[in-house]
Formats: structure tokens, C-alpha cells, sequence
């Protein structure tokens, strides 16, 4: 099994639909999680990271699930400026030990 | 305020050629990294440094040598390219828990 998993779509979504991206991590004692967005060809930027009480920011929700070790990525009312792919970061133990996921490309379709 | 640079954008090798890619920040951030990203694969650390003057082995450091030249540049050397050494690379800075990346160098090694 892989560290951390991710469906690399893509997911094909209609302007202002509300889409959902999993990802699943395997180490328990894995210790702080993000959501990066790359644009096609760019570098990867900080979108959120996620906590144990959730966070919210405009658009975007990220949650994290302990118990079943997966977090999740949120988007309502997708825009076409949200098309990408979004990467899942997982820390264990430090920068030494960093794990990204393969990314899940989402295109939001006009 | 020019954030993460790297240099060249896209280089082409021969087998056995050595390069050194280089990486600057000017955001007086401690931690530096590279990582590579591969078709199909997140994104990989090779090599990443905690503060200036040290430096430690990430996931995939095999056929590679750092140097952390003061707090600014983090640069990269292949000794001798072999084409699995065909990626794009970034290099990336953080403060706290969120990482900046510069916009990569693409890499073929023929």
C-alpha cells in the first residue's frame, strides 16, 4: 500500500458544482497534513492546511478523519480559475519524512 | 521580493555529463529542499537542509550531492546523469509549515 494515495481523476466538473477529492494516508502516527495546488506546468503552492477541527476558507473545506486516516478536500461552486491539480502532503516526523500524493486533476468545465 | 529562483529552467544532458542546478531564496527562511516529480509519482525529496551548514538524505538521494553555500543557496549536483535522472526539479523553502517552491528545471538526460 502505498503512503499516501490519491484518485488522479480527472474529474470533469461543471462551473459551480460542488466536488470532493480523498485522500488516504497509512502511517497512524503521521502528524500534519496539507492541500497543495499545482497548475499545469508551475510549481506547487500552499492551498490550505488541515487541521483536527476542520477549516474552512471561502470555497474550500479541508477535514481530516484520524480514525480512518483519510483527509478530504471540499469545493463549492467550482470556477473555471480552479482547474488544477491538488496535491495531498502528509508529515511524519519532521520534513525529513514528507510524503506527497500523485495529485487529483480536476478540470471545471464551462 | 523574488521568493524562490531557480536556474536553468530546462537543460539537456548526455550520459555521464554532471551539472549543478542551482537554488536561491530570499525570504531568510532556515529549511531548504529539493525534491523531483516524476510522471504517475508525487512529488520526492532528495535532499533536504535543516539550517545552513547541514544538510540530510530525503527519500531518493542516490546520484546526488547537495551544498547549502549559506542561508540564501541550496544548489544540487548530478556527478554523472543517467537518463532516471530524466525529471523536473524543484527546489523549495519553508517557514513554519508551509513550503514555497521555485518554479522548477526540467531535466533530460539522453
Amino acid at each position: 500500500r502505498k503512503e499516501v494515495e490519491q484518485d488522479p481523476g480527472p474529474f470533469n466538473v461543471p462551473e459551480g458544482a460542488t466536488v470532493a477529492f480523498n485522500c488516504t494516508y497509512s502511517n497512524s502516527a503521521s502528524q500534519s497534513f496539507f492541500w497543495y495546488r499545482q497548475d499545469c506546468r508551475k510549481e506547487p503552492k500552499l492551498l490550505m492546511s488541515v487541521y483536527s477541527s476542520g477549516n474552512e476558507d471561502g470555497r474550500f473545506t479541508a477535514q481530516l478523519n484520524r480514525a480512518s486516516q483519510y483527509i478530504s478536500l471540499l469545493i463549492r461552486d467550482s470556477k473555471l480559475s480552479d482547474s488544477a491539480t491538488y496535491l495531498c502532503v502528509v508529515l511524519s516526523g519532521g520534513y525529513q519524512k514528507v510524503t506527497f500524493g500523485i495529485g487529483t486533476k480536476l478540470q471545471v468545465i464551462p | 521580493n523574488a521568493g524562490v529562483t531557480q536556474t536553468p529552467k530546462f537543460q539537456v544532458l548526455k550520459t555521464g555529463q554532471s551539472m549543478t542546478l542551482q537554488c536561491a531564496q530570499d525570504m531568510n527562511h532556515n529549511s531548504m529542499y529539493w525534491y523531483r516529480q516524476d510522471p504517475g509519482m508525487g512529488l520526492r525529496l532528495i535532499y533536504y537542509s535543516a539550517s545552513e551548514g547541514t544538510t540530510d538524505k530525503g527519500e531518493v538521494p542516490n546520484g546526488y550531492n547537495v551544498s547549502r553555500l549559506n542561508k540564501r543557496e541550496f544548489s544540487l549536483r548530478l556527478e554523472s546523469a543517467a537518463p532516471s535522472q530524466t525529471s523536473v526539479y524543484f527546489c523549495a523553502s519553508s517557514r513554519g509549515d508551509e513550503q514555497f517552491f521555485g518554479p522548477g528545471t526540467r531535466l533530460t538526460v539522453l
